[in-house]
């Protein structure tokens, strides 16, 4: 079935440091694919989506790019910082009558000033 | 705009007892979906709605039921609370035809315990 795998967790950085956060997807058709944040206490909001592949997603400093050929959507951002503490969720979603966002387990990252 | 709207926060149910948990959104968006988030694991979809009157089971939706009279209201009912419900609840909504590449727009979730 479809699924989304990510790296495990936690993952602790220093502030200025380089994140990747790695996705891979497993999916029957041609999903569209997204990174999800979720700061503490909150609900999860978008961080990034890309629709197609090659396609590159980009917010606050952080990319994901559509890569078909390896079925992946990996997160990085080229510095980080405190704030950017949180839990990151790739997910995928087929659409075509199948109305499911499938989650990976998610990651948490803890930048230390 | 408020966005998505979740009530209670917080609830303590006692096994056996019923509940039902409030969603709300303001963006006149058709779609609206419930997961549930247990610790360490993604979300995992209960229930969804394309539009009012119409609902759909998810991936988990056993011990759930739900309802869409409005385009604002998504309320999720659990009829006999047991332990394994024990999770954190989060409605969403999107808005686009093609749900598959819109974003999800999330509430800020309603933690149950069952004791």
């Amino acid at each position: 079935g479809d699924s989304v795998t990510q790296m495990e967790g936690p993952v602790t950085l220093s502030e200025e440091a380089f994140l990747t956060i790695n996705c891979t997807y497993t999916a029957t058709g041609y999903p569209s694919l997204f990174w999800y944040v979720q700061y503490p206490g909150e609900g999860l909001q978008l961080l990034l989506k890309a629709t197609k592949a090659d396609d590159k997603g980009s917010n606050k400093g952080f990319e994901a790019t559509y890569r078909k050929e390896t079925t992946s959507f990996h997160l990085e951002k080229g510095s980080v910082q405190v704030s950017d503490s949180a839990v990151y969720f790739c997910a995928l979603h087929l659409g075509g009558g199948s109305e499911k966002l499938v989650f990976g387990k998610g990651t948490k990252l803890t930048v230390n000033p | 705009n408020a966005g998505v709207t979740q009530t209670p926060k917080f609830r303590i149910l006692k096994i056996g007892q019923s509940m039902t948990l409030q969603c709300t959104q303001d963006m006149n968006h058709n779609y609206m979906y419930w997961y549930r988030q247990d610790p360490g694991m993604g979300l995992k979809l209960i229930y969804y709605s394309v539009g009012a009157g119409i609902t759909d089971k998810g991936e988990v939706p056993n011990g759930y039921n739900v309802s869409r009279s409005t385009t604002e209201d998504f309320p999720l009912r659990l009829e006999l609370a047991a332990p394994s419900q024990t999770s954190v609840y989060f409605c969403a909504s999107s808005g686009l035809a093609d749900s598959s590449t819109d974003t999800q727009y999330f509430g800020p979730g309603t933690r149950l315990t069952v004791l």
